[in-house]
């Protein structure tokens, strides 16, 4: 059974550049979520979606947005991007928010 | 604010011994709670959930939950050095709200 795919691994850009990244849930999962992760902060909630919607999000500026499609796939966007921004973004999908999350492997994005 | 506390370690614990985790946590209305390993590198792995007052038991792991007093613990018997890695809590306060994470125990076992 595969398990949650991001694409890519790795990315570099430029401030001010915008950037997307991709999350495939594990099949059947339609709960997706987002998290960053950095070495100060630790873990932090981006957003979920469930079924195209999303469903709640967390404390970060209207850069960060994302969106799931009628195939559970979803991607992530930041636009503007600032030094700050760079960090280990994961995605994590479960069949049901409760029922705990598998991650993917993360894309590292480092903003220059 | 959802908050959730983790000791950061680093945690030094015998091969063989119990290793012991534990996690603290400010929302009374948290329902949902997970323990995940760390290695350095890699992405959060999934150990264990629980969501009931008591004792939650999987192989050589324990989970802990008591919510009066909002703690939730993981103990890991018979340790081996492959346990080494950061663990981290976390907590579900509803359905919808994403995971709030402890910023991890980074727990180390010496042969």
């Amino acid at each position: 059974k595969a398990g949650v795919t991001q694409t890519p691994r790795y990315l570099i850009k430029t401030r001010g550049q915008q950037v997307t990244l991709s999350c495939s849930p594990i099949s059947g999962h339609r709960s997706v979520s987002w998290y960053q992760q950095t070495p100060g902060q630790g873990l932090q909630f981006l957003f979920e979606y469930f079924s195209e919607t999303q469903r709640n999000k967390g404390n970060f500026p209207g850069r960060f947005s994302g969106r799931q499609f009628s195939n559970s796939r979803s991607e992530m966007n930041v636009s503007t991007l600032e030094l700050g921004d760079s960090a280990l973004y994961l995605c994590a999908s479960s069949l049901e928010s409760n029922y705990g999350y598998t991650f993917g492997s993360g894309t590292r994005l480092t903003v220059v | 604010q959802k908050e959730v506390e983790q000791n950061s370690g680093p945690l030094s614990v015998p091969e063989g011994a119990i290793a012991s985790l534990n996690c603290t946590y400010s929302d009374r209305g948290s329902q949902s709670f997970f323990w995940y390993r760390q290695y350095s590198g890699k992405s959060p792995e999934l150990i264990m959930f629980i969501y009931s007052n008591g004792d939650k038991e999987d192989g050589r792991f324990t989970a802990q939950l008591n919510k009066a007093s909002q703690y939730v613990s993981l103990l890991i018997r018979d340790s081996q050095p492959s346990d080494s890695a950061t663990y981290l809590c976390a907590v579900n306060a509803r359905g919808a709200d994403g995971l709030t994470f402890g910023k991890g125990t980074h727990l180390i076992i010496q042969p």
